[in-house]
């Protein structure tokens, strides 16, 4: 079974523009969390999705956003870029969105903003 | 106080020791805990679960819960250089997984 992937896996932008990362589950997992990984900060929640609904959504601004499909991949979003949404950003899914069920990590896309 | 405490590290071990690893969280409804294994670079991989108020045996690697003391731990015995990385503590929480900032381990040849 194929497991999570995301793309693209880097990116380079600069201040002001924005930038959508993909993440496909993997098949049949219907729920998928994002999170923002910084040296200083570790892994921040940024939101969940399950069914096409946010569930979740973690202390970041309104510049993040994210949706998710009916085939349940998901996009994440971030508009008007700033030096410090430099990270790794991370996708994870699992079967629920909640009780005893195991959450598998994507690659990452490694979002470099100049 | 955060709600999921690692310390940072970084924990030496010499090859062939066990490494332990620890972590205490502050919500005490929790159920879940999750042991990851992150290499510099990498993105976090699953080692282990737990639910259960106990021990949990996987091969080289051991997780302990503790609900009561609010704590969980990982054993990692025969500890290897390959073993060096960083472990993050997470917890499920509703509808989002909690994550400690990690561990760094360095097992030393």
């Amino acid at each position: 079974k194929a497991g999570v992937t995301q793309t693209p896996r880097y990116l380079i932008k600069t201040r002001g523009q924005q930038v959508t990362l993909s993440c496909s589950p993997i098949s049949g997992h219907r729920s998928v969390s994002w999170y923002q990984q910084t040296p200083g900060q570790g892994l921040q929640f940024l939101f969940e999705y399950f069914s096409e609904t946010q569930r979740n959504k973690g202390n970041f601004p309104g510049r993040f956003s994210g949706r998710q499909f009916s085939n349940s991949r998901s996009e994440m979003n971030v508009s008007t870029l700033e030096l410090g949404d430099s990270a790794l950003y991370l996708c994870a899914s699992s079967w629920t969105s909640s009780g005893e069920n195991e959450q598998f990590f994507g690659p990452g896309t490694r979002l470099t903003v100049l | 106080q955060k709600e999921v405490e690692q310390n940072s590290g970084p924990l030496s071990v010499p090859e062939g020791a066990i490494a332990s690893l620890n972590c205490t969280y502050s919500d005490r409804g929790s159920q879940s805990f999750f042991w990851y294994r992150q290499y510099s670079g990498k993105s976090p991989e699953l080692i282990m679960f737990i639910y259960s108020n106990g021990d949990k045996e996987d091969g080289r690697f051991t997780a302990q819960l503790n609900k009561a003391s609010q704590y969980v731990s990982l054993l990692i015995r025969d500890s290897q250089p390959s073993d060096s990385a960083t472990y993050l503590c997470a917890l499920e929480g509703t509808y989002k997984y909690i994550f400690g900032t990690g561990t760094r381990l360095k097992v030393l040849a």
